[in-house]
């Protein structure tokens, strides 16, 4: 049960370029989460998706776009990358229904637009 | 938007110390939970707790929700306690978007 894995664990990209995160959970889960994070702060929320084939914007979603392929995998695709969107990415995912709707996160991608 | 705001800041402890991070939230929080950050940056979760105490050997937490506050205690610190902690919660009625605090740098020293 390896839960939230992401790749790549790490990227530079040059202005203008794209690139998608991927990221899968092997939980089953109903919900995924995409956060990002900047120095000295929380994480703050990209896209969400509350079950397979749905999405929807979180607070930060300008310049970002999301898929939820299937159950397991929801990407997050930087189209034109900007400075502004160097920062860490974590995907998180949790199961909605229950009692406690703990959230489990991946290891992060750490990001740098040159 | 929710509010979510954590004291302290910055805080140093010598091992076997114990401490009590704050976290107070608006009105309409809910679904709070804790997390600590390591120094590798892995995000794990502590606690689920949106009212009432838990307890997870050194570490225990307590939110009282009509009051708005929840407390994180981590009692005998070790150095690898260090990181950050950080509360989030997310706003009724909302699904589970986590909005989280700015987080409490913890680091224990020997």
């Amino acid at each position: 049960n390896a839960g939230v894995t992401q790749t790549p664990k790490f990227q530079v990209l040059k202005t203008g370029q794209s690139m998608t995160l991927q990221c899968a959970q092997d939980m089953n889960h109903n919900s995924m989460y995409w956060y990002r994070q900047d120095p000295g702060m929380g994480l703050r929320l990209i896209y969400y998706s509350a079950s397979e084939g749905t999405t929807d914007k979180g607070e930060v979603p300008n310049g970002y776009n999301v898929s939820r392929l299937n159950k397991r995998e929801f990407s997050l695709r930087l189209e034109s990358a900007a400075p502004s969107q160097t920062s860490v990415y974590f995907c998180a995912s949790n199961d909605r229904g229950l009692s406690e709707e703990t959230q489990y996160f991946g290891p992060g991608t750490r990001l740098l637009v040159l | 938007g929710i509010q979510v705001e954590q004291s302290p800041p910055d805080l140093i402890l010598q091992e076997g110390a114990n401490s009590t991070l704050r976290c107070n939230f608006s009105d309409s929080v809910n679904n709070l939970q804790w997390f600590h950050q390591n120094p590798w940056g892995q995000l794990i979760n502590l606690f689920y707790i949106p009212s009432g105490t838990k307890q997870n050997g050194r570490l225990s937490a307590t939110t009282v929700a009509t009051e708005r506050y929840s407390l994180l205690y981590i009692s005998s610190s070790q150095t690898t306690d260090s990181g950050v902690y950080f509360c989030a919660g997310s706003e009724r009625g909302g699904g589970n978007k986590l909005t989280f605090g700015t987080g409490t740098q913890l680091k224990v020293e020997l």
